[in-house]
């Protein structure tokens, strides 16, 4: 079946610093990827729309100058939580189309624990 | 805009007894519904869709779910549930072209007595 890979599982990271999170579909092509964020305890919430060879589409709220996407090609997404704050911490994942028919079901990957001191 | 609820936050069940989670959707066409399950620090698996045709669509891990249109409600079950199925389960509604309208509802956390 369709894999989504996603690096790194977790990471620790000082206050102000800057971490890169990637997003892969292993054995298909993506023009479309999305971003989450995930709070203890809470559902998904949609952040962004990575659109292969353009720009990002963000959803209301979220920072476009904070949470860098870039998808550079049909299998790699990476989101770049820039000058890191503790208030960033929490649980990204990343999700693909298989397909670019509106039926076709989200892959997700497996999610980067973040955690900033 | 689609909306999702999941009426019940956290739900305990012995292993072995049957199990349904529930879902009500809101959304002004024919939703396009999925199950997803979270294992703890894990990202989500498709457990079953439904996009049209028979209501009672069979999943992975013995999951199945009915969509019932009278009642905007897509609840899934399992008749009877093992300790591995400990997990947070997330109802979720897909729409627009390209699914950027995938809303999830605020998931189920189910627990497993032994």
């Amino acid at each position: 079946g369709a894999v989504v890979s996603q690096h790194p599982s977790w990471v620790i990271c000082k206050s102000g610093t800057s971490v890169k999170i990637e997003c892969r579909s292993l054995d298909f092509q993506a023009t479309t990827m999305f971003w989450y964020r995930q709070f203890p305890k809470q559902s998904l919430m949609l952040m962004a729309t990575s659109n292969e060879g353009s720009k990002a589409t963000y959803e209301q709220g979220v920072e476009k100058d904070k949470f860098l996407i870039n998808h550079a090609s049909l299998t790699l997404s990476t989101l770049t939580v820039t000058s890191a704050h503790p208030e960033d911490s929490s649980f990204y994942i990343c999700s693909a189309r298989a397909g670019d028919r509106e039926r076709s079901p989200l892959h997700f990957g497996n999610g980067t624990r973040l955690t900033v001191t | 805009a689609q909306s999702v609820t999941q009426p019940d936050i956290h739900i305990t069940v012995s292993e072995g007894a049957s199990l349904e989670l529930r879902c009500n959707y809101s959304y002004g066409a024919t939703p396009y519904l999925f199950w997803y399950v979270q294992s703890p620090g894990q990202g989500l698996q498709l457990l079953l869709k439904y996009f049209s045709g028979d209501t009672l669509v069979q999943g992975i891990k013995g999951f199945e779910a009915e969509f019932k249109r009278s009642q905007s409600s897509f609840n899934l079950r399992k008749p009877s549930v093992h300790w591995s199925d400990a997990a947070e389960y997330f109802c979720a509604v897909g729409a627009g072209s390209y699914g950027q309208n995938f809303v999830f509802g605020p998931g189920t956390r189910l627990s497993v007595l032994p």
